[in-house]
């Protein structure tokens, strides 16, 4: 079974621009994270959902962020505009069920460079 | 607030030697605790969970860590380093409150010399 994917691996972007990072999560899997990884702050929560609903995005920097979970398998996350601080690699993971024990399964991350 | 802490960014061993890796926990309900690994330009994947069952856990590599409530700890063991051990890990932390998600440290980076 293929694992998360997530796409673009790299993107390069300039300041303002719209960037949109996305995310398939393993098949039956039900929770879906969104966490950023600077060499400052580490790994960072940006939101998590729940069979498709938003359960705590408080972790998301502000306004020009937003994520979306279209259908069960599919999430986007969304900068607009992008700023240099936003550079960070992005990581999506999926779980199956909501329980919180469970062993949370990461794609290979995206790599946002904002110049 | 509950977080977790590891202690040393950066820890180096000898091949064959003991890697002893930090992690404390800050809590006011019974946590759950998780080591993950990840190599370079991967994502994470996990090596042990502590889930209030018994307080030695036994994970993936030769791995363990124990589960000290009254040290609010859980340090990530390895009686002998391989060379393939280098990678950075991760501590992290859940609760069995609505809404928790896992909570990662800001991580340690294992160094192997030959």
């Amino acid at each position: 079974d293929a694992g998360v994917i997530q796409s673009p691996r790299h993107e390069v972007t300039e300041m303002g621009q719209e960037v949109t990072l996305r995310c398939k999560l393993i098949s039956g899997h039900n929770s879906l994270f969104w966490y950023r990884q600077t060499m400052m702050r580490g790994l960072e929560l940006l939101i998590y959902f729940n069979n498709n609903v938003p359960i705590d995005d408080s972790g998301m920097p502000e306004d020009r962020f937003s994520a979306k979970m279209p259908n069960a398998s599919f999430s986007t996350l969304k900068i607009q505009p992008s700023e240099p601080r936003d550079s960070a690699v992005y990581f999506c993971a999926s779980r199956l069920g909501t329980g919180r024990t469970g062993e949370l399964f990461f794609g290979e991350g995206s790599r946002l460079t904002v110049l | 607030a509950q977080s977790v802490t590891q202690l040393g960014s950066h820890v180096s061993v000898s091949e064959g030697a003991l890697v002893l890796l930090r992690c404390n926990y800050s809590s006011s309900v019974p946590p759950y605790l998780f080591w993950y690994v990840q190599y370079p330009n991967q994502g994470l994947q996990l090596l042990l969970k502590y889930t209030s069952a018994a307080t030695l856990v036994k994970g993936i590599n030769g791995f363990e860590a124990e589960f000290k409530k009254s040290e609010t700890s859980f340090h990530l063991t390895k009686p002998s380093a391989h060379m393939s051990d280098a990678a950075e890990y991760f501590c992290a932390v859940t609760f069995n409150q609505a809404g928790t998600a896992l909570i990662f440290g800001k991580g340690t980076t294992l160094s192997v010399s030959s």
